[in-house]
């Protein structure tokens, strides 16, 4: 099971929109709406961002919005702030044996 | 509040084998089950399994087949991740988290510092 493709980095200055994709297969990403999104700041656990493609768990900024478009998930941070500024990995259910698959992660920058 | 305690950091020579723990609270341990998540030095994540804390079922990523054992002691609130015959590629920090909301993993625990030296 190979992981999912994410672009190695994407930049944005304060107040700008980002998006990272994450690309799949129809076996993972494509075939179920089970795509999560983690936010990993440096020396930190990751943090649940988004869950089944686009619910925000509660506690998360309404900045953050999911969606997804056949075999890509794509992460937006609207309004994008300093402390948006962290690695973020995709994540899918997969009918691989190995049942969960994560993306290879995209570091985000805020100029 | 959820709160999920790994034991602390390992070091292990090569063809051992380590054991972290997960201390689970703020929640019935049984209800949700536990994956365990492994980060190399500088690179992604990567999943290494599942375990239902109730029936103690499991289910291992490929890769890890074989090596990795998961097990729980439900007295005590806790899952445990036995990783053998570790080679240097092993050096990395291992995170447990359990599956809530359904699917995604939801609380995490603070990782635990596994480094593979002779």
């Amino acid at each position: 099971q190979s992981a999912l493709t994410q672009p190695a980095s994407v930049s944005g200055s304060p107040g700008q929109s980002i998006t990272i994709s994450c690309t799949g297969t129809s076996s993972d990403v494509g075939g179920y709406n089970y795509v999560s999104w983690y936010q990993q700041h440096p020396g930190k656990a990751p943090k649940l961002m988004i869950y089944d493609v686009s619910n925000r768990p509660s506690g998360v900024s309404n900045r953050f919005s999911g969606s997804k478009s056949g075999n890509t998930a794509s992460l937006t941070i609207s309004g994008l702030q300093a402390e948006d500024e962290a690695d973020y990995y995709c994540s899918s259910y997969t009918s691989s044996s190995t049942l969960r698959v994560f993306g290879t992660g995209t570091k985000v920058t805020v100029l | 509040q959820v709160q999920l305690v790994q034991s602390g950091a390992e070091v292990k020579k090569p063809g051992a084998s380590v054991k972290v723990s997960c201390k689970a609270s703020g929640y019935t341990f049984t209800s949700y089950d536990i994956n365990w998540v492994r980060q190399a030095t500088g690179q992604g994540l990567e999943w290494m399994g599942w375990m239902n804390p109730n029936s103690g079922n499991t289910g291992y990523a490929q890769k890890f087949q074989g090596r990795v054992t998961m097990t729980r002691n439900t007295s005590i609130s806790t899952a445990y991740m036995e990783l053998s015959s570790l080679r240097s590629e092993d050096t990395a920090v291992y995170y447990c988290a359990i599956v809530y909301p359904p699917v995604a993993l939801g609380y995490w625990g603070q990782g635990t510092l596994v480094t593979v030296s002779s």
